[in-house]
């Protein structure tokens, strides 16, 4: 069973970067993607993008594209997501999630293990 | 703005049946499969229902997920306390390629 544990909480100011990494434990023989999601107080969730563990192929959210790079380093089964120029409005709860397709289905067996979740709170 | 729709709340009494939609379009909902997830608050989401209308192991089989079209829909029966929470449904967007969410629907145990 994969578990996967996130960085601490961060603080952050206007214009500065942060960096999110994401630790998978437990049986990582199976190819996947790992997913970061987000959620802003009070508000839904939001897809930033996902990196495949085994090639490093990335997809990003449009909205995210020129600000988010997604990196990971299979000797230690660890991804990271770093976001830059940091405005009040990224002030959420960054999730990192396993995701694997099957066939033509890019996102079959859905987000099926997540991370705890990371609080980034930006403020001047 | 979520390019999936779902209503905002839902509520239901114990024992009841309670049924929660989300529409989508034919680039997301219609030409590839649907996950429900459900988030305590707090909590990091959990996978309730993958591919539609399949269960993870450990998932009641009280839950249930169905599709038809651009909609899909996910139904509780046998409502209990514990059951609210707030529940999302997604899937993967062709024209975005990438994963999108819906609004999420809080549901409510009277």
């Amino acid at each position: 069973q994969v578990q996967l544990v996130q960085s601490g909480a961060e603080m952050k100011k206007p214009g500065a970067s942060v960096k999110v990494s994401c630790k998978a434990s437990g049986n990582t023989v199976t190819d996947y993607y790992f997913h970061w999601v987000r959620q802003a107080p009070g508000q839904g969730l939001e897809w930033l993008g996902r990196i495949d563990r085994r090639t490093g192929r990335t997809d990003y959210g449009k909205i995210f594209q020129g600000r988010v790079t997604m990196t990971r380093d299979s000797s230690i089964s660890t991804a990271y997501m770093e976001l830059t120029r940091l405005t009040s409005d990224d002030t959420a709860v960054y999730y990192c999630a396993r995701g694997s397709g099957k066939g033509a289905y890019p996102l079959f067996y859905g987000l099926d293990v997540w991370g705890q979740g990371t609080t980034v709170i930006v403020s001047s | 703005q979520s390019v999936l729709t779902q209503p905002p709340s839902a509520s239901g009494t114990p024992g009841q049946r309670v049924t929660i939609s989300c529409s989508g379009s034919r680039y997301n909902i219609e030409s590839n499969t649907v996950h429900w997830y459900q988030q305590i608050p707090g909590t990091a989401p959990k996978l309730l229902i993958y591919s539609s209308n399949q269960r993870p192991s450990g998932v009641p089989d009280r839950f249930s997920g169905s599709k038809s079209g651009t909609s899909a829909s996910l139904a509780i029966s046998g409502l209990q306390s514990e059951d609210e929470a707030d529940y999302f449904c997604a899937a993967w967007d062709d024209s975005l390629n990438g994963v999108i969410f819906g609004g999420g629907t809080k549901l409510t145990v009277l």
